[in-house]
């Protein structure tokens, strides 16, 4: 069973510039959360969706958003570039709406000059 | 509001020994406690989840235990390896699903087994 797949492993951006990242949670997984994750501040919860709906949301500016499809992918979308946003992004999925275990994928990790 | 705290930030044992990492946090009204493990560059592996009813979850060689009441949870791994080398996460999972709630990660402990 292929685990969640996050694409592209690495970027690189200019400030200002806006920046998609992409996540295939494990099939038959229709719940995907997505994190940030900094030396400084940790891992922190960015937001949740659950059959294309945004369940929860963390503490973040309105320049992070994201959507899911009905396949359960889901994007990530930050616009208008700022150096720190440079971090590590992780997805991880899980099976429904429920507090079970989470499956993380790789991460993406975005380096903004 | 939730505080996840986990110490030492960096751990060193050598190999063939038992440890216990430790995670605390500041309220207790909690969902579930789990466990993960990073390491370098790479996402998260979940090791073990404790429901809010439980006391503790058991994996291989690895133990964890829940006291809600003096708000803290600990990871016992038993005969370390060199394998066993990485950043050890805890998160703690509010009760509710309402949109203001969310999983709170603690920022982890660094362990390096030395073979």
């Amino acid at each position: 069973k292929a685990g969640v797949t996050q694409t592209p492993r690495y970027l690189i951006k200019t400030r200002g510039q806006q920046v998609t990242l992409s996540c295939s949670p494990i099939s038959g997984h229709r719940s995907v959360s997505w994190y940030q994750q900094t030396p400084g501040q940790g891992l922190q919860f960015l937001f949740e969706y659950f059959s294309e709906t945004q369940r929860n949301k963390g503490n973040f500016p309105g320049r992070f958003s994201g959507r899911q499809f009905s396949n359960s992918r889901s994007e990530m979308n930050v616009s208008t570039l700022e150096l720190g946003d440079s971090a590590l992004y992780l997805c991880a999925s899980k099976r429904d709406s429920s507090n079970e275990k989470l499956f993380f994928g790789s991460g993406t990790q975005l380096s903004v000059l | 509001k939730q505080e996840v705290t986990q110490i030492p930030a960096a751990l060193s044992v050598p190999e063939g020994e038992n440890l216990v990492l430790n995670c605390s946090f500041t309220d207790s009204a909690i969902y579930n406690l789990q466990w993960f493990r990073q390491d370098p560059g790479k996402g998260l592996t979940s090791l073990l989840l404790i429901q809010s009813s439980q006391r503790e979850q058991t994996s291989g060689r690895l133990n964890a235990s829940l006291d809600k009441s003096s708000g803290r949870s600990t990871l016992y791994i038993a005969a370390s390896q060199p394998g066993d080398s990485a950043t050890y996460l805890c998160a703690v999972t509010p009760p509710s699903m309402n949109r203001d709630d969310k999983i709170i990660f603690g920022k982890g402990t660094r362990l390096h087994i030395l073979p």
